[in-house]
């Protein structure tokens, strides 16, 4: 079964600073989609940025961007210039990209909560 | 509608009671899944529906939990019983489909903070 291990449970970073959020994830398979997904105090999940695993290219969303590292298994998010806005709990998420059986679902980390400073 | 929606926003029930928890998903979206949120741990799977068909019911914790989805859309989540490490936020998905070599992208309502006194 895949797994997915946010290591950091807090992060914080001063307002307009650059800050990186660390996931790995284990699995045999070699094709995938790896997604971070932000939940701010509605408790709404938000996809920030998705990621499939059969492109080499880092996928970047405005300030935010991906390393995508598959041979360490390694999916990490860099928010610039970050904003009061950006203060949330953060989730990393793996799919296969297999389709029927369980393939379908999200796996989750534990999260990190991100606190921004003014 | 715009957006998945769930009901009630929060619910505070008593050990041993029922409760039932209600999602609609978004327009058109085949594919539905619950999942449960506890204090300080990330999303745990609960259960997946295609259709009106629940093809993995694997992480329902126990038979006190129960889901049904009708005319392939709204979903009940009904849990009998309740006890108090049933309280969580219950939060519901949506996506155009289950299968397929699709984008994976999920569409979260805001959901259900029960609390079991």
């Amino acid at each position: 079964a895949q797994t997915v291990t946010q290591s950091q449970p807090e992060m914080s970073v001063q307002e307009a600073e650059t800050v990186t959020l660390s996931c790995t994830y284990d699995t045999s398979e070699s094709d995938y989609y790896l997604f971070w997904y932000k939940q701010p105090p509605s408790r709404q999940m938000i996809l920030v940025i998705r990621q499939e695993a059969y492109k080499q290219q880092n996928a970047t969303e405005n300030r935010f961007s991906v390393n995508f590292q598959k041979a360490a298994k390694s999916f990490s998010l860099k928010i610039s210039d970050s904003q009061l806005g950006d203060a949330a709990m953060y989730f990393c998420a793996y799919r296969s990209a297999r389709s029927g059986g369980s393939n379908y679902k999200l796996t989750f980390g534990k999260g990190t909560l991100l606190t921004v400073n003014p | 509608g715009a957006g998945v929606s769930q009901s009630p926003s929060n619910k505070v029930t008593e050990k041993g009671k029922d409760v039932e928890l209600r999602c609609d998903p978004i327009s058109g979206h085949t594919a539905l899944y619950w999942y449960r949120q506890s204090l300080g741990q990330g999303l745990e799977f609960l259960i997946y529906f295609q259709g009106n068909s629940a093809p993995d019911k694997s992480g329902l914790p126990s038979d006190r939990f129960s889901a049904e989805r009708t005319g392939g859309s709204v979903s009940t989540l009904t849990i009998q019983r309740t006890q108090q490490e049933d309280s969580a936020v219950y939060l519901c998905a949506s996506s155009l489909t289950g299968t397929g070599k699709y984008t994976g992208e999920l569409f979260f309502g805001e959901g259900s903070r029960l609390t079991v006194l």
